[in-house]
Formats: C-alpha cells, sequence, structure tokens
C-alpha cells in the first residue's frame, strides 16, 4: 500500500519567517495530494491540495509544490504568523480510495 | 452546509468493555471514511465504504472491530472489546466520491476514547 513519509516532525520559526515541510510518497499511482492543518483538539481540515497534473498551486501565503519523477511534495507557508502555529499533515491518495496520511509536523510560530 | 457530525465527543470506558460511535456524513456524500488517530500519528484509515458498501478495511481488526453503513448514509463504528492501545481520537469523514475523480475529504470533530 501507500506509504507517505513526512519531515520535520517539528519546526520553529519566528513570525515572519517561510516555513517549508516535506513529503515523499510511495505509490507512483497516486494521482492527490492534499495537506490538512489540525489544532489542537479540532479536526483536521484542508488548506491545500494539489493533483498530479499539476506541478505548483499557489493560495495566498500558502503554496505546494509536487514533483511527480521523485515522488515528493512540499508545503511552503510565507509570511508565517502565530495563528499559523498547528499540526501539519500531508497526504496521498488515488482515484477511489482513501488518503493516506503522514504523521504530521507540528508548526511553531513565535512572535 | 452542515459538517459530518459525530457522537459522542468523548467516552472513557474499561478495557473488555464495548463501545459504539456514530457518524452522519455531509449529505450527499456517497463515499465515509473512519480513522484512527493516535495521539501524535496522522489519521490511519480503517474502513472505507461507497454508499453502503466497502471499499477497503484491510486496516480494520476484525477480531474487535466492526463497521456498518446502512442505507448507505449514517455509519457506526463498534468496538468489543476495546484494548488499552484501542485509545485514540476516532475521526469519521466523507467526500462526495464522484466516480473518476478525488474529491476532499471532510471530517468531523471526532470521538475521543480513553480505554483504561
Amino acid at each position: 500500500g501507500e506509504n507517505v513519509e513526512q519531515h520535520p516532525s517539528t519546526l520553529s520559526v519566528q513570525e515572519g519567517d517561510s516555513a517549508v515541510i516535506k513529503c515523499t510518497y510511495s505509490d507512483s499511482a497516486s494521482n492527490y495530494f492534499p495537506w490538512y492543518k489540525q489544532e489542537l483538539g479540532k479536526r483536521p481540515q484542508l488548506i491545500i491540495d494539489i493533483r498530479s497534473n499539476v506541478g505548483e498551486k499557489k493560495d495566498q501565503r500558502i503554496a505546494v509544490t509536487l514533483n511527480k519523477t521523485a515522488k515528493h511534495f512540499s508545503l511552503h507557508i510565507t509570511e508565517t504568523q502565530p495563528e499559523d502555529s498547528a499540526v501539519y499533515f500531508c497526504a496521498a491518495s488515488m482515484t477511489g480510495y482513501a488518503l493516506n496520511f503522514g504523521k504530521g509536523t507540528s508548526l511553531l510560530v513565535t512572535p | 452546509e452542515a459538517g459530518v457530525a459525530q457522537s459522542p465527543r468523548y467516552k472513557i470506558i474499561e478495557k473488555r468493555q464495548s463501545v459504539a460511535f456514530w457518524c452522519n456524513p455531509i449529505s450527499g456524500h456517497a463515499t465515509l471514511y473512519w480513522y484512527q488517530q493516535i495521539l501524535g500519528q496522522g489519521p490511519k484509515l480503517l474502513i472505507q465504504f461507497q454508499n453502503n458498501g466497502v471499499v477497503d478495511d484491510s486496516q480494520l481488526p476484525k477480531d474487535r472491530f466492526s463497521a456498518e453503513r446502512l442505507k448507505g448514509v449514517d455509519s457506526t463504528l463498534k468496538i468489543q472489546p476495546a484494548k488499552l492501545e484501542d485509545s485514540a481520537v476516532y475521526l469519521c469523514a466523507s467526500s462526495l466520491g464522484r466516480t473518476g475523480r478525488v474529491t476532499e475529504a471532510f471530517f468531523g470533530q471526532g470521538t475521543r476514547l480513553t480505554v483504561v
């Protein structure tokens, strides 16, 4: 089955700096790569996703890049703010199947 | 649009007891998932339904876990008997499940289970 590796497990940045989280996946058939943000005690919420026919996608301060050849994708958050502090999960799936999640990255943005 | 509803929010049981969780997906969503999230880890799929049929239950510990989705809407997940290692948050999620296209999965608030 699909195996998703995520790094780093913890990340601490100063407010205003950029944060980058990286994931790799094992199944070349995977074609959908979402990123979820989970605040303490709350549900995971989708923040951005990318499909395999696209190499990059941006939404305001958040961007995701995908390298299908290398089977890795990354989340980039620019101009970080304290409210960006949360656990971020990457996931991978193929059409018709469930998401396989990474182990998560705990991001702390300090003022 | 109403979100994915789950109940109860919290449950504490003793080991070897049984417990059941309920999920009501977003209206019109054909696909329903149950995930187990152990503290400090990512969600792990237990079972995926498409309407009322099972798509994937390969990671469901079938000797103690069972799930059903009667009439293709609500779903229940049961654990009997519970073990200490079942302590986790049980997340239900749903998606439109359009044929030929992966669609966004929406998560419920989860049920936090503590087995003592």
